[in-house]
């Protein structure tokens, strides 16, 4: 079965600070999908990034960075030089690769609070 | 729609009334899924259509919870002799095509509070 371990439930940084969120998962599939979203106090979820499981290599989009490491079965996320409206849940999410039946159903990490203050 | 739409966003219910949660998917896109979300947890799966056909059912928590999308756009989730349990928002997310590559899109969920 797949699961995703998100261990800190809170992280309060003053703004300007960098914070790093963690993500640990389990899969017996070769082939997967790794994504993180932001979750506003409006409610939905908002895709920041997708990496498959043959992909290693770090990403940085803006003040966003992700740092993926298959042998330790981590795919971590760093916002740098945080700023107030970075105040959201966020989640890790794994999808196995299937192309029938079950789609690409996510499954969730318990999530990560992130508070900026100013 | 621009995005994925859900209605309502809150919904009261009386323990032991039946509700139903409409979600409206991206226009064209083939995967829809629903999930439930617990107040300060991760959404969890709960069934998922391609186009109008139900392929997996396996998050459903109980026979009380029942999902169509019988033209293969428009999705209901209908749940049945409501009970405190049931509390959660419900997400419903589309995507243009199955596989893991495929990003999927969220609305922005119905609060659901039985009482």
């Amino acid at each position: 079965a797949q699961k995703v371990t998100q261990a800190q439930t809170e992280i309060s940084v003053v703004e300007k600070e960098d914070v790093t969120l963690d993500c640990v998962y389990e899969t017996r599939d070769t082939t997967y999908y790794l994504f993180w979203y932001k979750q506003p106090p409006s409610g939905e979820l908002v895709f920041l990034i997708r990496r498959n499981s043959f992909d290693e290599q770090n990403e940085i989009s803006g003040r966003y960075s992700w740092n993926f490491q298959k042998s330790t079965s981590s795919f971590n996320f760093t916002i740098t030089a945080s700023q107030v409206v970075d105040s959201a849940v966020y989640f890790c999410a794994l999808s196995e690769n299937k192309w029938e039946a079950a789609g690409n159903k996510l499954t969730f990490g318990g999530g990560t609070r992130v508070l900026v203050k100013p | 729609g621009a995005g994925v739409s859900q209605s309502p966003r809150y919904k009261v219910a009386k323990r032991g009334q039946d509700v139903a949660l409409r979600c409206d998917p991206i226009s064209g896109h083939v995967s829809l899924f629903w999930y439930q979300q617990a107040l300060g947890q991760g959404p969890e799966f709960l069934t998922y259509f391609q186009n109008e056909a139900q392929l997996d059912k396996s998050g459903l928590p109980s026979d009380r919870f029942f999902a169509e999308r019988p033209e293969g756009s428009v999705s209901t989730l209908k749940i049945q002799r409501t009970q405190q349990e049931d509390s959660a928002v419900y997400l419903c997310a589309s995507s243009l095509a199955p596989g893991g590559y495929t990003e999927a899109f969220f609305g922005q969920g119905t609060r659901l509070t039985v009482v």
